[in-house]
């Protein structure tokens, strides 16, 4: 079976546009989260999805959105780019909400903003 | 403040000998804990998870241990293999209770490096 998976893989913007990031879960996994991480640092939790609906929302600007479509794909949408916004995006799938079990990463996406 | 820490950057370890890396958390409402490792340019990868209502779990060789009175949990891998080379995470979740999810609290890694 195929992992979680993102598109694309590396992105190059400029400060002020607006970028779309794209996942798709593990086939029959329902909930799928997104992460922001920076060098040096470990993954922050920015949104969670379960059923097309959020769950829950971490500490970021409302700039950061997101939805889940009913295949249960997901996009991460972020306007007006500021240069602290260049970060690996990682997408991560989970069979149920909670603690049903582990969170399962994809590979990422790289997007820097100059 | 950092409510998951993993306070050494780096570890060396001889091939064969056993790595031990560890993680402190503050949060007394986190009650499920995962190590994750992660090679550059790729995706964290899932290796172990425990609840906190056991105090270790095995999986070929790794072993994850939690001490929940002292907030501390460990990860051993036995033996240690060249492979092993990358950065393994420690995160944490706290129940799901309806007002929404937290997602999962990472620390900032360690290094692990395996030399031949």
């Amino acid at each position: 079976d195929a992992g979680v998976t993102q598109s694309p893989t590396h992105l190059i913007k400029t400060r002020g546009q607006q970028v779309t990031l794209r996942c798709s879960p593990i086939s029959g996994h329902k909930s799928v989260s997104w992460y922001q991480q920076v060098l040096g640092q470990g993954p922050q939790f920015i949104f969670q999805y379960y059923e097309k609906e959020e769950r829950g929302r971490g500490n970021f600007p409302d700039r950061f959105s997101a939805r889940q479509f009913p295949n249960y794909s997901s996009e991460l949408n972020v306007n007006a780019l500021l240069l602290g916004d260049s970060a690996l995006y990682l997408c991560a799938s989970s069979l149920l909400l909670g603690q049903g079990g582990p969170q399962y990463f994809g590979p990422g996406t790289r997007l820097l903003v100059l | 403040d950092q409510q998951v820490k993993q306070n050494s950057p780096s570890l060396s370890v001889q091939e064969g000998r056993i790595s031990i890396l560890n993680c402190d958390y503050t949060n007394s409402m986190f009650d499920y804990f995962l190590w994750y490792k992660k090679y550059p340019a790729e995706g964290p990868t899932f290796l172990i998870s425990i609840s906190s209502i056991k105090d270790k779990n095995e999986d070929g060789r790794f072993t994850v241990f939690l001490n929940k009175s002292a907030k501390h949990l460990s990860l051993h891998i036995v033996p240690s293999q060249p492979g092993d080379s990358a950065v393994y995470f420690c995160a944490a979740s706290a129940p799901y209770s309806g007002g929404g999810a937290d997602g999962l609290t990472f620390g900032k890694g360690t290094h692990l490096i395996i030399q031949p």
